[in-house]
């Protein structure tokens, strides 16, 4: 089945600065790569999405790039405010399968 | 829309005790899944329904769990017999219809702990 792992587990960055999570994936065929939020406490939180047809997505401060080739996605996350201190996990699913495979997670630390 | 709702948010049990873990999916979402998230193993999906029927429940760990949808609304997993390494958090999560990219939406979480 998909593998997904993430990485930096831990990430810390000053209010302002730019944030960037990278996933590989190991199922060539997976074509659609959500990016979920958690915040202590609550369920994850999809907050971007991104399918295999398209290289890049943008959302305000939240952007997620694809490389097919190399089997890897990135969430990047510009002018980080305290706000968005919380886990992050990236996941892959293969077209017509229901099952989400889901990275560890990274914690992201702003500092202010 | 209320969201996914759970219930218990937090339950402390005795080893040996039976749990059940209810959840009210989304209206009109016709898949349910149920996921165990432990700090070792991250997020793992149980078992998942369509139609309030089990689909795929070899995430499953053991013949101790089991988890049932007798309508649209509802759903529970149980635990019977609960074991301390059962102790996680149990999401439920919905969503609607099987297009790619369709969101599924989590519950807050049932926050398990057996001793």
């Amino acid at each position: 089945g998909e593998n997904v792992e993430q990485h930096p587990s831990t990430l810390s960055v000053q209010e302002g600065d730019s944030a960037v999570i990278k996933c590989t994936y190991s199922d060539s065929a997976s074509n659609y790569f959500p990016w979920y939020k958690q915040e202590l406490g609550k369920g994850p939180q999809l907050i971007i999405d991104i399918r295999s047809n398209v290289g890049e997505k943008k959302d305000q401060r939240i952007a997620v790039t694809l490389n097919k080739t190399a089997k890897h996605f990135s969430l990047h996350i510009t002018e980080t405010q305290p706000e968005d201190s919380a886990v992050y996990f990236c996941a892959a699913r293969r077209y017509g399968n229901n099952r989400l495979a889901f990275g560890k997670g990274n914690q992201v630390v702003v500092i202010p | 829309d209320a969201g996914v709702i759970q219930s218990p948010r937090h339950e402390v049990t005795e080893m040996g005790q039976e749990v059940t873990l209810r959840c009210k999916p989304i209206s009109g979402h016709d898949y349910l899944f149920w996921y165990r998230q432990t700090m070792m193993r991250g997020l793992e999906l149980l078992i998942y329904f369509n139609n309030n029927v089990p689909i795929d429940d070899s995430g499953m760990p053991e013949d101790r769990f089991s988890a049932k949808m007798p309508n649209a609304s509802f759903s529970t997993l149980k635990i019977q017999p609960s074991e301390p390494r059962d102790s996680a958090v149990y999401f439920c999560a919905s969503s609607l219809g099987t297009a790619d990219g369709n969101t599924i939406y989590f519950g807050e979480g049932s926050w398990l702990t057996v001793v």
